[in-house]
């Protein structure tokens, strides 16, 4: 089975914080993903990456950045954390680009206050 | 990207019933998935489609890749109180070969 695992179930951290959640994948897929999730508004795309060291922006980069210095690791920066980013934040991967699946970790809980 | 269309948006039914939700979209996509999502969790994939006109099973789940490839139906037959939840349609676009596109969500709630 894949398995995506996120470092951190629940988090609350202080406006201003630098913020960094990570994310590991065991299936040495190609394609990482980040998203938050917000009632109402569905799944939002962040960042992903399609190898290590490439990242593409998403629909709402803003206020983010990410780091793919291993293909297993792709790890979600909060420059600088305000209380419009607390959301759950959910990482995936996916083995290719055509017909493939994506596969989610737990998400990760985060209050910015 | 692009928001998928994804309808009822809730639903609020008794055990045993069958439920029926669909997703439409403008583009045309070359994969259709679905995913449940229980609360406080990760979505969970349920189905994945990749021909247009293809129906798929999963237990009491059935969904469809519509002809025209811009919707996608899934089917929960007999429904239990564990089916609850919040179900996403995701798609592929044809010229895109990396991020999902996400409806917002049906959430289905069963009483017992």
């Amino acid at each position: 089975d894949v398995k995506v695992t996120q470092s951190s179930r629940y988090l609350v951290k202080r406006t201003g914080e630098k913020v960094f959640l990570e994310c590991v994948q065991d299936m040495d897929h190609e394609n990482m993903f980040w998203y938050r999730q917000d009632p109402g508004l569905g799944l939002r795309l962040i960042y992903f990456s399609y190898d290590v060291k490439m990242k593409e922006k998403g629909d709402i980069p803003e206020g983010y950045s990410v780091s793919r210095e291993k293909k297993e690791r792709f790890s979600l920066i909060l420059e600088s954390a305000s209380t419009n980013q607390t959301s759950m934040y959910l990482c995936a991967s996916q083995p290719g680009t055509v017909n493939t699946e994506a596969f989610f970790g737990q998400g990760t809980r985060l209050t910015v206050v | 990207g692009q928001q998928l269309n994804q309808s009822p948006q809730s639903m609020f039914i008794q055990e045993g019933e069958d439920v029926s939700m669909n997703c439409t979209s403008s583009s045309i996509f070359n994969t259709w998935l679905w995913y449940k999502q229980d609360p406080g969790e990760g979505p969970v994939l349920l189905i994945a489609l990749y021909k247009a006109g293809e129906l798929t099973s999963n237990g009491r789940l059935t969904a469809q890749f519509g002809i025209t490839r811009k919707d996608s139906f899934l089917n929960i037959s007999a429904s239990i109180p564990s089916d609850v939840g919040i179900y996403f349609c995701a798609g592929q676009l044809g010229n895109s070969g990396y991020a999902l596109n996400f409806g917002k969500g049906t959430s289905l709630l069963v009483t017992p």
